[in-house]
């Protein structure tokens, strides 16, 4: 069964350090998502990205986080410096095309701690 | 804006029926889900309503929405240890998903 991969799984950086997450999606989704859930609560989207345009990143932090998909495949998440608060486990999600509303599939997620 | 409440814990026998709810605040919601999050995973779609139902079973399953109440619940029947996971609600009416917080299913013997 197609899966979403992610990595690494686990990422432990040093505050004002820059980490990177890879996001491979399920294969033809056009439709890729970042979100961050931090401890205790419900994912929240970051960025949304439909082929290799960003649809939606109206909740991303600008000044120190980047995201990208060049080919309209598999995307990166960047973050620039790292703060404490950016501790958080970070999930990237796919859909078909035309139907992201009735389905997003996740991935395992990027589990960060900034010291 | 939107706002997705979950009650935070939930503890069941296992045997019994499970039931969790969930209330939502955004009238135009066209889809609202079940997810669930098992201990350092990602989240596993469990199921997904459209707003012009009010009921869905899918095996163990049974998702009941009160459109006019903004109260969807989830009832897992014969709960087993194995559903012992963090459960959450979620709605839309583009592709953005809103989440509540969570509830935490524990199932003891």
């Amino acid at each position: 069964e197609a899966e979403v991969a992610q990595s690494p799984r686990y990422k432990i950086t040093e505050k004002s350090q820059a980490v990177a997450f890879w996001c491979d999606p399920i294969s033809g989704h056009a439709t890729l998502y970042w979100y961050r859930q931090i401890l205790g609560q419900g994912p929240e989207l970051l960025v949304q990205f439909q082929d290799e345009s960003v649809v939606d990143d109206s909740q991303l932090p600008k000044d120190r986080f980047s995201a990208e998909r060049l080919k309209g495949v598999d995307s990166t998440l960047k973050i620039q410096p790292a703060e404490l608060g950016d501790s958080a486990m970070y999930l990237c999600a796919s859909s078909p095309r035309d139907r992201s509303r009735e389905t997003q599939y996740f991935g395992p997620g990027t589990r960060l701690l900034v010291l | 804006g939107e706002d997705v409440e979950q009650s935070l814990f939930l503890s069941v026998r296992e045997g019994d029926s499970s039931v969790i709810n969930c209330t939502y605040t955004d009238s135009s919601s066209t889809y609202l889900y079940w997810y669930k999050q098992e201990p350092g995973a990602g989240l596993q779609l469990l199921t997904y309503i459209f707003s012009n139902m009010d009921m869905k079973q899918d095996q163990r399953l049974t998702v009941l929405l009160n459109k006019k109440d903004k109260h969807l619940s989830l009832r897992i029947a014969d709960t087993q240890t194995g559903d012992s996971a963090i459960y959450f609600c979620a709605e839309t009416d583009t592709d953005k998903l809103i989440f509540g917080t969570g509830t935490r299913l524990q199932v003891f013997p």
